[in-house]
């Protein structure tokens, strides 16, 4: 079967722009999961979804990074007016959640964004 | 607050030889998971491991181990018999109810 994916693979945009990232997660999963990765760094835990809906927003950096996932299966991170400290690679995971605290998520490929 | 730290930016190890990448947690929560993933190159993040806070015994998976000593809040992991394709990075992550924390990764290097 198919495991995550993400697009676009890169994304170049300008600063201020707003820009949205895309994750397809592994069918039937129920969990998702959005992380960032700067160059050199681990990684940023940002948002995760139990279905549709997100049981903390806390990690996301600030008001301008929102996500949404809707028919418990896409999900789209939204950064608006992006700034040069987004520029990253953002993963998205899924997981079947039928493991507890043993749930293996599974990660996608990225998304490389720079803000020029 | 730093929730997993790896201390070791960089390992080199030789090829077919054993190698132990360090990691310590800080939690407060009886319950937590403990994960290690491997990022090649290619930059997918692939599962390697995983320890229950209440597991007695140390996970074990195929050519890694995880040393787990709860006391001390380490979750080392070793790697025997060392290959050419394990060269990559390492992270340690760990997981609590609603949160995820990775430390900021192991570059393993193993000299053919």
């Amino acid at each position: 079967g198919a495991g995550v994916s993400q697009s676009p693979s890169n994304k170049v945009t300008e600063k201020g722009k707003d820009v949205e990232l895309r994750c397809d997660p592994i069918s039937g999963h129920t969990a998702l999961y959005w992380y960032r990765q700067s160059l050199g760094q681990g990684l940023e835990f940002l948002i995760y979804f139990q279905g549709n809906s997100a049981p903390d927003k806390s990690g996301l950096p600030s008001d301008r990074f929102s996500a949404e996932r809707t028919g418990g299966s896409v999900s789209t991170l939204t950064i608006q007016r992006t700034q040069q400290e987004d520029s990253a690679v953002y993963l998205c995971a899924s997981s079947s959640l039928a493991g507890g605290l043993a749930d293996t998520q599974y990660f996608g490929p990225g998304t490389r964004l720079t803000v020029l | 607050a730093q929730k997993i730290t790896q201390t070791q930016p960089g390992m080199f190890v030789q090829e077919k030889e054993a190698v132990t990448l360090d990691c310590t947690y800080d939690t407060s929560d009886p319950s937590y998971g403990l994960f290690w993933y491997k990022q090649p190159s290619s930059g997918e993040m692939i599962f390697l491991i995983y320890q229950g806070s209440y597991d007695q015994q140390n996970a074990t998976e195929g050519r890694y181990s995880l040393n787990f000593q709860k006391a001390r809040k380490s979750a080392n992991l070793v790697i025997s018999a060392s290959q050419l394709g394990d060269s990559a990075m390492y992270f340690c992550a760990m997981r609590t109810f609603n949160q995820f924390y990775f430390g900021t990764g192991t570059s393993l290097t193993v000299i053919p």
